[in-house]
């Protein structure tokens, strides 16, 4: 079991938009900062989103965050089939001392 | 062009040993941290070690702890992840990752393309 709690699937059609989110505690997201990857088939990992809502140079303004207590949101608009991938959010827990990453939300592009 | 290859994963016995590379090319490695994660099959991803920029410190997780050792050569650009004593629930895709932020805002702004580590007797 994953520290922090992501939605195992999420789906919407081209050109909509799609929330996943991420529930944590107050030993994580409650207290520290998130941030989003993104692992699309066959590439490496990629941060799409630090520091709760900032955005990587490169990374296009489709993508945003947001955080709320002890959860956070990532947000993708104008969905595009290259979109499909899974997603993690991640946060220093501390109690544990360490990042800590959600399950991962598989994403699809009807 | 900037990027991470990592190399050495393999099938391994249980209690055996391995040693993960990572190669860096495109930045100047020595100015940063550098951490390994991995990603069990069907499981979400989960941070294992960092080494500091200098060095200087080093941190694991305690399902790693006293069993992987993290280090670096400046001089080859490159990162390794020493494993002894495997387990089989040390059955992962490996991937090393370029740290940014401070010590408890850690993010991974870089990463490669993973190794797979199988350990199975």
């Amino acid at each position: 079991q994953s520290v922090l709690t992501q939605p195992p699937s999420a789906s919407e059609t081209p050109g909509q938009r799609v929330t996943i989110s991420c529930s944590g505690s107050s030993s994580n997201i409650g207290s520290n900062t998130v941030n989003w990857y993104q692992h699309l088939p066959g590439t490496a990992p990629k941060l799409l989103i630090y520091s709760n809502d900032q955005r990587p140079s490169g990374v296009p303004d489709r993508f945003s965050g947001s955080k709320s207590g002890t959860s956070a949101s990532l947000a993708i608009s104008g969905l595009r089939s290259e979109d499909e991938g899974d997603y993690y959010c991640a946060a220093w827990d501390d109690g544990l001392n360490g990042p800590v990453f959600g399950g991962g939300t598989k994403l699809t592009v009807l | 062009q900037v990027q991470l290859v990592e190399s050495g994963g393999g099938v391994v016995q249980p209690g055996r040993s391995l040693r993960l590379s990572c190669a860096a090319s495109g930045f100047t490695f020595s100015t940063f941290g550098m951490h390994w994660l991995r990603q069990a099959p069907g499981k979400g991803l989960e941070w294992v070690a960092v080494i500091w920029y200098d060095g200087s410190n080093k941190y694991y997780a305690d399902s790693v702890k006293g069993r992987f050792t993290i280090s670096r050569d400046d001089s080859k650009n490159t990162v390794y992840l020493q494993m002894n004593s495997l387990r089989a629930e040390d059955t992962a895709v490996y991937y090393c990752a370029r740290g940014r932020g401070d010590h408890t805002n850690w993010y991974f702004d870089l990463w490669g393309r993973g190794t797979l580590v199988s350990v199975s007797s």
